[in-house]
């Protein structure tokens, strides 16, 4: 199992520009996650997906989409990027249930916006 | 709300020598606790979770974390550092009873600790 694979590894972006950042997982998990991690802040959560069909905001969703395409993938689009997304972005995912609740990561997508 | 604090940024420790790193929690209801560590230009890695039960939980590499509820902390400890162990450790906390995003998981800001030799 490759768990959760991320595309691509670093960006480059100048101001204005648009890119999908691509996240796949082969646990046959149902929820997956895009955070943000800025130094001294920790992650934070920009979008989830609960199950296949479904996507909601979290805690940074402003100047982000994403699109749960199907159980496996879920995308993070950046449809004008601002230097303020230069950042470190990972997928991950989950099982829904309470017992098995840690989440696996991908290694993630190291922006940068000019 | 759900918050995690990490107190301290860096925690450096000689090789051989226990080690703890701080994390303390606040929700509404019963939390569920995690540690992850991550490793420079790497995706986080799950170390252990505390969901119910023996309030000393154990898991990966030989690290074990204590839960306090009357002091709201799960700190992560290891009997024998190793130098190995240097990383980016983080806490995450998700409360047991709200429902939509705030059911999902809080990080900490994260700790480095460095094992020195």
């Amino acid at each position: 199992n490759a768990g959760v694979t991320q595309t691509p590894k670093f960006q480059v972006l100048k101001t204005g520009q648009s890119m999908t950042l691509q996240c796949a997982q082969d646990m046959n998990h149902n929820s997956m996650y895009w955070y943000r991690q800025d130094p001294g802040m920790g992650l934070r959560l920009i979008y989830y997906s609960a199950s296949e069909g479904t996507t909601d905001k979290g805690e940074v969703p402003n100047g982000y989409n994403v699109s749960r395409l199907n159980k496996r993938e879920f995308s993070l689009r950046l449809e004008s990027a601002a230097p303020s997304q230069t950042s470190v972005y990972f997928c991950a995912s989950s099982e829904a249930q309470v017992t098995s609740y840690e989440q696996y990561f991908g290694p993630g997508t190291r922006l940068t916006v000019t | 709300a759900q918050s995690v604090a990490q107190p301290e940024d860096q925690v450096n420790v000689a090789e051989g020598n226990p080690l703890t790193v701080k994390c303390t929690y606040s929700v509404s209801g019963n939390p569920y606790l995690f540690w992850y560590v991550q490793y420079p230009n790497r995706g986080l890695q799950f170390l252990l979770k505390y969901i119910t039960g023996d309030n000393l939980v154990k898991g990966s590499y030989g690290f074990e974390a204590e839960f306090n509820k009357s002091q709201t902390s799960f700190h992560l400890k290891k009997p024998s550092a190793l130098v190995s162990d240097s990383a980016l450790y983080f806490c995450a906390v998700r409360d047991s009873i709200s429902s939509g995003s705030a059911r999902q998981l809080t990080f900490g800001s994260g700790t480095q600790l460095t094992v020195l030799p």
